[in-house]
């Protein structure tokens, strides 16, 4: 198993571009999640997912958009990118067993300039 | 709302020495409690993790005791190693959504 992949792992944007993160995991996991994380901040809930077709939002979603189409991708979409934006942004998936044990993604790292 | 607090700032100290930091929680009902631990450049990984009041996590020499009374979870090791530099996170989910709450991490650095 590969586990859970993330692309691109480095990214560079200009204010107002958009663009996708993709994530996507091969153990069958219905449960994936996205998080940003910023110094000093730890990490944070953007969007989550109990499902394909299913999403909902997490603590911080303003200025992103996801969609679960398939139980194995899961794609966070940035609108309008802003420099507020610039973060390492981590896809995490889990079978909603084992007490919410959650598998992370090696990272993004976005810059927005 | 669900939180988790770790103590301030970075962690330094020496390869054999004992390591501590301290995580407490706020939550509504009985969350389960895990420490995840970030390498540098890499992602999380699940260190250990306590799924009810009193028991006890541990894995590659770190253990961490669920401590209801004291909404408390904090994470020890006995004797460290240059290779445990990295991030801790404190983290805990309740109920069925799945959802994690992290604590801001502490940067650990052993020095040889």
């Amino acid at each position: 198993n590969a586990g859970v992949t993330q692309t691109p792992k480095f990214q560079v944007l200009k204010t107002g571009q958009s663009m996708t993160l993709q994530c996507a995991q091969d153990m069958n996991h219905e449960y994936m999640s996205w998080y940003r994380q910023d110094p000093g901040m730890g990490l944070r809930l953007i969007h989550y997912s109990v499902g394909a077709g299913i999403t909902d939002q997490g603590e911080v979603p303003n200025g992103y958009n996801v969609s679960r189409s398939t139980t194995e991708d899961f794609p966070l979409r940035l609108l309008s990118a802003a420099p507020s934006q610039t973060s390492v942004y981590f896809c995490a998936s889990s079978s909603g067993q084992e007490a919410h044990e959650q598998y992370f993604g090696p990272g993004t790292r976005l810059t927005v300039t | 709302g669900n939180s988790v607090t770790q103590m301030e700032g970075p962690v330094t100290l020496s390869e054999e020495a004992f390591l501590t930091i301290n995580c407490t929680y706020t939550a509504t009902g009985y969350p389960s409690l895990f420490w995840y631990v970030q390498y540098p450049g890499e992602g999380l990984q699940l260190l250990l993790k306590a799924t009810k009041a009193d028991d006890k996590g541990s894995n590659k020499g770190f253990e961490a005791t669920y401590r209801k009374e004291t909404t408390s979870f904090h994470l020890e090791k006995g004797s460290v190693q240059v290779s445990d530099s990295a991030v801790y996170f404190c983290a805990l989910s309740e109920g069925g959504n799945n959802r994690l709450a992290f604590g801001k991490g502490n940067q650990v650095v052993v020095i040889p």
